[in-house]
């Protein structure tokens, strides 16, 4: 199966800052089948992005996904408070899909 | 709008069983599948299989093959994971979600998930 790394482990930012997460597939992500979810503690995670950059229904435009082959990213432009949660990568291109093990993006 | 409701913390045994119930409104719930996923303690969050809520097919992934079943109640909008054997390893949260099919080649596909529930804690303790 395929493996996702994530880095860093934790992101420290302020508001208004630029964050960008990183997910490295062990093979190759077929047709870019990348998922992004966000997910605080207590609630249910909340997908982002599919098919790599994707936003889905609802997601504003400041958080963005790119990336091919082995190699994802997504960026959140200009950190609002609310943004500050864990992220989760997801491939779906091969079975069984596989998750990151997250990156925790916390308050500076 | 689209909600899924889990049910709320366990607490089982070692060998016991429990079963958490997943309710979705907002969408007709026929036409999606259901999938269950887990994430134990300092875990990566694991994919466990699907029921399809109109017909009741379901794929298990081969890790939980025989120790778990889904299954759904149409008329009440609810699916239903039921884990027996537990183990201390099982300990987790447990997670429903509204899954999309991807299509990879002409016999396979992938899923992602675009609504999930709250997660319900099971916690496996003698």
């Amino acid at each position: 199966e395929i493996v996702l790394t994530q880095s860093p482990d934790t992101l420290s930012l302020s508001p208004g800052e630029r964050a960008t997460l990183s997910c490295r597939a062990s093979q190759s992500v077929t047709s870019s089948y990348l998922a992004w979810y966000q997910h605080k503690p207590g609630q249910a995670p909340r997908l982002l992005i599919s098919g790599a950059s994707s936003r889905a229904t609802g997601i504003p435009d400041r958080f963005s996904g790119s990336g091919s082959g082995t190699d994802f990213t997504l960026t959140i432009s200009r950190l609002e408070p609310e943004d500050f949660a864990v992220y989760y990568c997801q491939q779906y291109g091969s079975s069984p899909g596989t998750f990151g093990q997250g990156t925790k993006l916390e308050i500076k | 709008q689209v909600q899924i409701v889990q049910s709320g913390a366990e607490v089982k045994k070692p060998g016991a069983s429990v079963k958490v119930s997943c309710k979705a409104s907002g969408y007709p719930f026929i036409s999606y599948a259901i999938h269950w996923v887990r994430q134990a303690p300092g875990q990566r969050l694991e994919w466990m299989g699907w029921i399809y809520a109109g017909n009741g097919n379901t794929e298990y992934s081969q890790k939980f093959q025989g120790r778990v079943t889904f299954t759904k109640d149409a008329s009440a909008s609810t699916a239903y994971m039921e884990l027996s054997s537990l183990r201390s390893e099982d300990t987790a949260i447990y997670y429903c979600a509204r899954g999309y099919t991807a299509r990879i080649t002409s016999t396979t596909v992938g899923y992602y998930f675009d609504y999930w529930g709250q997660g319900t804690l099971v916690t496996v303790s003698s």
